[in-house]
């Protein structure tokens, strides 16, 4: 069974701490995503990937960086977790045809 | 273990016609029922349902929960090409969110 799998399910960090979040995807995947889903928002695209060491920005990516440095492993970092973005985070990949393959997920909390 | 089907998982229509995508699910702990358009890289939010029974309108497009059968369905009549995309079902838990395969919706003119 192919997945995407997310390292935690819930992260509580403090503000201004450096926060690290991880996706693997066992599927060979070219591309890989990162989104945050929010109330009444819906999934707003963070930063994106299409081969290793690629990376090219999303909509939201302030605040935010990435790292690729293998094929099945796509990072997210917050530099310095602030409030606005507690979020559900969630990672996904697709070959390179449009069909992704979702993560559980991460619900992030800053306090 | 936790999942989301969808069905049909490819669909092929005329414009004007009416379709009627499926998602079934078993998950613990349900909080509310997603529906997304995906055309692009980021899926576009369609509906959010929590409630069973109560329909959801936006234009063409309608949705219902049944959370007693454990499904919802994403009504979309008088079909455009510009509909031709894939729908994805997913579901917020207390502890994740679970995502179906996707209905791959063409639209033929």
């Amino acid at each position: 069974d192919v997945k995407v799998t997310q390292s935690s399910r819930y992260l509580v960090k403090r503000t201004g701490e450096k926060v690290f979040l991880e996706c693997v995807q066992d599927m060979d995947h070219e591309n890989m995503f990162w989104y945050r889903q929010d109330p009444g928002l819906g999934l707003r695209l963070i930063y994106f990937s299409y081969d290793v060491k690629m990376k090219e920005k999303g909509d939201i990516p302030e605040g935010y960086s990435v790292s690729r440095e293998k094929k099945e492993r796509f990072s997210l970092i917050l530099e310095s977790a602030s409030t606005n973005q507690t979020s559900m985070y969630l990672c996904a990949s697709s070959p390179r045809q449009l069909s992704y393959t979702f993560g559980s997920g991460t619900r992030l909390t800053v306090v | 273990e936790d999942k989301v089907v969808q069905s049909p998982l490819s669909l092929v229509v005329h414009e004007g016609d009416t379709v009627t995508l499926n998602c079934s699910y078993e998950v613990t702990n349900f909080r509310s029922l997603l529906w997304y358009k995906q055309e692009k890289k980021a899926p576009t939010f369609l509906f959010m349902l929590t409630s069973s029974g109560i329909e959801k309108k936006s234009g063409r497009l309608s949705s219902i929960l049944d959370k007693k059968e454990l499904f919802s369905i994403l009504n979309i009549t008088a079909t455009q090409t510009g509909d031709s995309a894939v729908y994805l079902c997913a579901t917020d838990n207390n502890n994740d969110m679970r995502f179906g395969a996707g209905t791959r919706l063409t639209v033929k003119p």
